[in-house]
């Protein structure tokens, strides 16, 4: 079945410095979704890529679709504390309802 | 204030006890969603509704169960057959419209459940 892959698992890194988080998936997308969740809350929706090659920016985090639209990245730059969480990607499924969550990047800054 | 709200944010259990979680929404979507989130993982599909007296096993439903007898409510009962069930339990809602597939998810607050 469609699986979504997402790299690192981890990210440390120093305040002021950039960052990029990756997602695969298995399967071509009709749309791929990113959540961000801060410790100790719950996944709240950032933005939806449709288009092959879109590039959407919101502040300092940059969102990009694949040509192929199999793959999708966030691009974080000058990192700051606010940036702390995991972040997901979500591919919806061909056939039903069901989103498809990445195992999420847990991203932790360093002061 | 729209939203979804789960209760209660935290749970203890005794194994072999049943317990149920619950989910309501006042943002008017026919599509709800229970995930489960253990550490290390993504989220987890258990079951799913896209209209009231209607569900769909998610991914992971053996030791669950669920009931849409109101659109606004998906209470999720974890029961003694769950064989794991100290996790993050999340309740979601999206639109349905052509393909709830294509619209954003809203997530509740989520019940922390404890079992020993």
């Amino acid at each position: 079945g469609q699986q979504v892959m997402q790299i690192p698992q981890y990210q440390h890194v120093q305040e002021g410095e950039d960052f990029t988080t990756y997602c695969n998936s298995s399967t071509t997308l009709s749309n791929i979704q990113w959540y961000k969740q801060r410790p100790g809350g719950h996944p709240v929706f950032l933005i939806q890529l449709v288009k092959s090659g879109e590039v959407k920016k919101q502040k300092r985090l940059t969102f990009q679709f694949g040509e192929a639209k199999k793959n999708s990245s966030l691009h974080i730059t000058a990192t700051q504390t606010t940036d702390v969480g995991t972040y997901f990607c979500a591919g919806p499924r061909s056939n039903d309802y069901k989103l498809s969550f990445g195992a999420g990047t847990t991203v932790t800054v360093r002061a | 204030d729209g939203g979804i709200t789960q209760s209660p944010k935290y749970l203890f259990r005794k194994e072999g006890q049943n317990v149920t979680l619950s989910c309501e929404q006042n943002l008017n979507h026919d599509a709800m969603y229970w995930y489960r989130q253990d550490p290390g993982q993504g989220l987890r599909l258990i079951y799913y509704s896209q209209i009231v007296n209607d569900f769909q096993k998610g991914d992971i439903a053996e030791g669950y169960s669920v009931s849409r007898e109101k659109k606004e409510s998906f209470p999720l009962t974890v029961t003694s057959a769950q064989k794991n069930p100290t996790a993050f339990y999340l309740c979601a809602s999206s639109t349905l419209g052509e393909g709830a597939r294509d619209y954003e998810q809203y997530f509740g607050p989520g019940t922390r459940l404890t079992v020993t």
